[in-house]
């Protein structure tokens, strides 16, 4: 298993709908971050929570973070068609290792017009 | 503020020829990094270069694989020579302060 697993791994919903996507990991962290792919185009970032914080909200975006349970969440809240992309969840574990991310398989996400 | 670039956008070529990707990072941006995704795996990381020095490079994957920075501005990335199993996108990285990554749009890689 790797360090940032993603679920679902695919979420189709329609627009307006909100979008929920979990991440799970294995090790003490930093910071997790997460984000946004759209086809063809390079990651950006869109937000980043630190281990001693809970919750983060960024515009229409939401992230919660457990780690007692080593498990994050990214809500996107009114989903538009604009929002159809892969969203990657990304550890840090700080220490010697600060700044080298670890990521997630992704969940794809399509929103439906 | 320009982003962070990368040079091809795209390579193809064939097993056993030598690619070199090119990584110009944010201006003033003193760390830089290499990650890959092979094709339905996971985007992993490759290296970390502060300014010139690698700060950890226990990501690449053999001895084919050569970053450089001299100067500490642009990076390469030199691939000699290519294996079917070095397809893949190759993305760099730029941070001021080591902890938000500003990614590029990545060099697709396929090697025939």
């Amino acid at each position: 298993s790797q360090q940032g697993e993603e679920d679902p791994q695919a979420l189709s919903i329609q627009e307006g709908e909100n979008a929920t996507m979990n991440c799970s990991y294995k090790t003490s962290i930093n910071n997790l971050q997460w984000y946004r792919q759209n086809s063809g185009r390079g990651l950006v970032h869109l937000i980043l929570i630190r281990s001693n914080e809970r919750e983060k909200h960024s515009g229409r975006l939401r992230v919660t973070l457990d780690t007692s349970k080593k498990s994050s969440s990214l809500l996107i809240t009114a989903s538009r068609a604009a929002d159809t992309a892969s969203y990657f969840c990304a550890t840090d574990l700080g220490g010697t290792s600060y700044g080298k991310l670890t990521f997630g398989q992704g969940t794809i996400l399509t929103v439906h017009p | 503020e320009a982003g962070v670039t990368q040079f091809p956008s795209h390579s193809v070529i064939e097993k056993g020829q030598t690619v070199t990707l090119r990584c110009d990072p944010i201006s003033g941006h003193d760390n830089l990094y290499w990650y890959r995704r092979v094709m339905g795996k996971e985007i992993k990381f490759l290296l970390h270069f502060v300014k010139e020095s690698k700060q950890d490079e226990s990501g690449m994957p053999n001895n084919r694989f050569l970053a450089e920075r001299t100067g500490g501005t642009y990076s390469t990335l030199k691939v000699q020579p290519a294996e079917l199993e070095d397809s893949g996108v190759y993305f760099c990285a730029s941070s001021q302060f080591g902890t938000v990554k500003y990614f590029g749009p990545g060099t697709r890689l396929t090697v025939l």
